[in-house]
């Protein structure tokens, strides 16, 4: 079974720039996670979707941030502009949590993300 | 709601010899709770899960965990530690959303 697939494995921009991450799930996993995580530090949720229905968006930033999964599998997430403090791995996960007490989540191996 | 506590920011351990990482939870009913590892410059892999049948876990590469209802603990151990253990390790609990601290990062010395 292939894992979490994520895209690129690494990204350099300079600051302003637009930059777009891209994640496809488990096959079958209707719940995907985008993960910010800092150097030394663990991951942060941004934004959880429920097929394309966005559930949990609270921490992500919207005035630069955004992300979309519109047909309920693969997903994007976009900066623009990117600043400095962007810089840090991008995670991606997915789970299957329709069935009872299977929520387990399953991660990709991140977006590098370096902003000059 | 419910959140969890690693102990230990760091552990160091001699290769050949027991590995315990501690972790607490707080929760107002029955968790599901897991233990996640990372290696440098990899994303999280699930070590083992707990979700409320056998309490004693057994997960990947030799570790296991058990649920301490009583001392609201999910320690992590591993009876001999091997110097591919050495990396970060989370544990972390939900209802509908993983909550992570900054993990528990072990090395293993010769």
């Amino acid at each position: 079974e292939a894992g979490v697939v994520q895209s690129p494995r690494y990204k350099i921009i300079e600051k302003k720039q637009p930059v777009a991450f891209w994640c496809n799930p488990i096959s079958g996993h209707n719940t995907l996670y985008w993960y910010l995580q800092n150097l030394g530090q663990g991951p942060e949720l941004l934004i959880r979707y429920e097929n394309e229905e966005a559930v949990d968006d609270s921490q992500l930033p919207k005035d630069r941030f955004s992300a979309e999964r519109l047909k309920g599998v693969d997903s994007t997430l976009k900066i623009q502009p990117a600043e400095l403090g962007d810089s840090a791995v991008y995670l991606c996960a997915s789970s299957d949590t329709r069935a009872p007490r299977v929520d387990t989540q399953y991660f990709g191996p991140g977006t590098r993300l370096t902003v000059l | 709601a419910q959140s969890v506590t690693q102990l230990d920011s760091h552990v160091s351990v001699s290769e050949g010899t027991p590995v315990l990482l501690r972790c607490n939870y707080s929760s107002s009913y029955s968790p599901s709770l897991f233990w996640y590892v990372q290696h440098p410059n990899k994303g999280l892999q699930l070590l083992l899960k707990y979700t409320s049948a056998a309490t004693l876990v057994k997960g990947i590469n030799g570790f296991e965990a058990e649920f301490k209802k009583s001392e609201t603990s999910f320690h992590l151990t591993k009876p001999s530690a091997h110097m591919s253990d050495a990396a970060e390790y989370f544990c972390t609990g939900t209802a509908s959303k993983l909550t992570f601290g900054t993990g528990t990062r072990l090395q293993v010395t010769l």
